[in-house]
């Protein structure tokens, strides 16, 4: 089975803080997506990766950047934790989108004080 | 662009009922893909099923069928014989085929089934 393992379940960060939040997968999938899921505003997209080093822009990229410098992680980096960053954050691979669904990691309950 | 509108916060049926979940989608694309996952409460996204637009053909996995009407863009999702295990946040997707396709998901409904 492909296991995505996001490396917190629940994280509290202070406002103005870094914040580092990190996703492994072990399927050797080239495409890793971050997105962020609202009370009814569904999931939106923040970032993805298509290949080592490579990324593209969601739709909500403002105040988060990505690194990708293996293939097998996929960071989403909060450059200054703002409080309208709390949110649930999921991280997902896959082969190709639509071809093949896409895994899920549990997801990371990020609260910013 | 495309979007994903699934216009129903909230539902609930009974256990064993039948319940049937809307989605609809809007594109310019020609080839893509539809999916509905599913969102426990334990929080892991799971695939309940998907649907390639070429194919006429409704697709169906065990107690769950899709209505997939091309034309109006229609795409919902019907749960037989509902069980109490089925109670989660459903979320309807779209992606187009192509390099560097993406996942764009709706705002989700929340279904709970009543014993």
């Amino acid at each position: 089975d492909v296991k995505v393992t996001q490396s917190s379940r629940y994280l509290v960060k202070r406002t103005g803080e870094k914040v580092f939040l990190e996703c492994v997968q072990d399927m050797d999938h080239e495409n890793m997506f971050w997105y962020r899921q609202d009370p009814g505003l569904g999931l939106r997209l923040i970032y993805f990766s298509y290949d080592v080093k490579m990324k593209e822009k969601g739709d909500i990229p403002e105040g988060y950047s990505v690194s990708r410098e293996k293939k097998e992680r996929f960071s989403l980096i909060l450059e200054s934790a703002s409080t309208n960053q709390t949110s649930m954050y999921l991280c997902a691979s896959g082969i190709i989108p639509g071809q093949s669904p896409l895994h899920f990691g549990n997801g990371t309950r990020l609260t910013v004080t | 662009a495309q979007t994903v509108t699934q216009s129903q916060p909230e539902m609930s049926v009974q256990e064993a009922e039948t319940v049937t979940l809307s989605c609809t989608y809007d594109t310019s694309e020609s080839n893509y893909y539809l999916f509905w996952y599913k969102q426990p409460p334990s929080r892991q996204m799971i695939l309940v099923i998907r649907q390639e637009a070429y194919k006429q053909q409704n697709a169906t996995e065990n107690r769950f069928s899709v209505n997939f009407q091309k034309a109006a863009k229609s795409f919902s999702l019907k749960i037989s014989d509902s069980q109490l295990g089925d109670t989660a946040m459903y979320f309807c997707a779209f992606t187009y085929t192509g390099a560097n396709s993406k996942l764009t998901f709706g705002k989700g409904i929340t279904l709970s089934v009543r014993p």
